[in-house]
């Protein structure tokens, strides 16, 4: 199993410029996560979906949108991307229960210049 | 709403020496505890959580953490650290059984660096 796999590892943007992350996840998890990692702040959920089809908005969801159209597959979108947007997103999964364990991506890191 | 704060940011260690790091948490609900750990340029993993039942948990690579409700603190310690335990630590609060969506409040971070 691959687990969480993020696309692209690495990206840099304009400011403006559009442009979407892709989680997918081969473990059958009802639940995807996706966060940005910046120094000293820890991960903060951007949103989040509990399946199939719906989406939740989490802490800092202002200048993203995401879809889960297939239950492996969570999407992040920058319409309009902007230099505070430059940070470490990180998609995670779990099962659907409290206290399962969150999965993690590997990362995708993003400057927009 | 829940917080979560790491009282160090830092750690400095020498190698075999003990590791403690500190993380207390707010919560106006019961929670479920976790402790993360993310090596240099990786995603985060699990080391242990705290569900239910004994205050002490132990976790992978000789890690282990003690629950104390009265204090709402979540330490962390390793009796013994390694060169490989060079990394950054995340404590982590969800709200129970019953909260939407198992989501997870995470703590600033501490980084471990263990010396030779």
């Amino acid at each position: 199993n691959a687990g969480v796999t993020q696309t692209p590892k690495f990206r840099v943007l304009k400011t403006g410029q559009s442009m979407t992350l892709l989680c997918a996840q081969d473990m059958n998890h009802e639940y995807m996560y996706w966060y940005r990692q910046d120094p000293g702040m820890g991960l903060r959920l951007i949103h989040y979906s509990v399946g199939e089809g719906t989406t939740a908005k989490g802490e800092v969801p202002d200048g993203y949108n995401v879809s889960r159209l297939k239950k492996q597959n969570f999407l992040l979108g920058l319409e309009s991307a902007a230099p505070s947007q430059t940070s470490v997103y990180f998609c995670a999964s779990s099962y659907g229960r409290g206290g399962e364990t969150q999965y993690f991506g590997p990362g995708t890191r993003l400057l927009v210049l | 709403a829940q917080s979560v704060t790491q009282l160090d940011s830092q750690v400095p260690v020498f190698e075999e020496a003990p590791v403690e790091l500190r993380c207390n948490y707010s919560s106006s609900v019961s929670v479920y505890l976790f402790w993360y750990v993310q090596y240099p340029n990786q995603g985060l993993q699990l080391l242990l959580k705290y569900l239910s039942g004994s205050t002490l948990v132990k976790g992978i690579n000789g890690f282990e953490a003690e629950f104390n409700k009265s204090q709402t603190s979540f330490h962390l310690r390793k009796p013994s650290v390694h060169i490989s335990d060079t990394a950054e630590y995340f404590c982590a609060v969800s709200g129970g059984l019953r909260a939407a969506g198992n989501k997870l409040t995470f703590g600033g971070g501490t980084r471990v660096l263990v010396k030779p």
